[in-house]
């Protein structure tokens, strides 16, 4: 299957920075989407992004499936950002099961 | 407001009892995935559905669990016998058909939070 590594691991923000987040994984992918879990546990959608360039207001991602990786980027942090994030890639058509990476970490701090 | 919907929210049982998780996919998607989430594995497909039929279930310990769609607004997780190994947090998540090669994006429920002592 799939192989997904995040990085980094953790990340300590103060409020207003920027981040990248990475998502390398090991197989070409037909699909990829990543999530916010908040610290209440709610996995929210950010983004649906099998490849290209993407963006939602302080959010934005890029997918270069021929390279076989996936960006976030989050600008301006805010506290209400922390949580755990994390890509999910799926190979395949019709039947494609997501496999979640280990996540990143993310802490805002006012 | 179109959501997955997990029941009970949070469960609490003996070991060896019973216990039963519930979902209830949005309208109109034919794929349902049951996933589980604990500290160390994180997260894990345990099975998924496509029109109420089974496509995978290789990831659930077959000897305890099982899963079910008895009908397209309906998925079901059971555990019986119970095991303190099984507490985690059990996501539900369902996907509208895919059309040609396109797939499409997949939305999760709020969890079910068990906790097997």
């Amino acid at each position: 299957g799939i192989q997904v590594e995040q990085s980094p691991p953790d990340l300590i923000l103060q409020e207003g920075a920027n981040s990248t987040l990475r998502c390398n994984f090991s197989d070409s992918v037909n699909n990829l989407q990543w999530f916010h879990q908040n610290p209440w546990g709610q996995l929210i959608n950010l983004f649906y992004i099998p490849s290209g360039t993407k963006q939602n207001g302080r959010l934005s991602a890029t997918t270069v499936a021929t390279e076989r990786y996936s960006l976030l980027y989050i600008s301006s942090s805010q506290t209400t950002d922390s949580g755990v994030y994390f890509c999910a890639p799926a190979r395949g058509t019709g039947f494609q099961k997501l496999v979640f990476g280990t996540g990143t970490r993310l802490l805002v701090s006012p | 407001d179109a959501r997955v919907t997990q029941t009970p929210r949070h469960k609490v049982t003996e070991m060896g009892q019973e216990v039963t998780m519930r979902c209830q996919p949005i309208l109109g998607h034919n794929t349902v995935f049951w996933y589980r989430q604990t500290m160390m594995q994180g997260l894990e497909l345990l099975a998924y559905f496509r029109n109420r039929a089974p496509l995978d279930d290789s990831g659930m310990p077959k000897d305890r669990f099982s899963a079910e769609m008895p009908d397209a607004t309906l998925a079901t997780l059971k555990i019986q016998p119970s095991e303190p190994r099984d507490s985690a947090v059990y996501f539900c998540a369902s996907r509208p058909p895919a059309w040609g090669a396109k797939d499409t994006e997949a939305f999760f429920g709020q969890g079910t939070r068990l906790t097997v002592v």
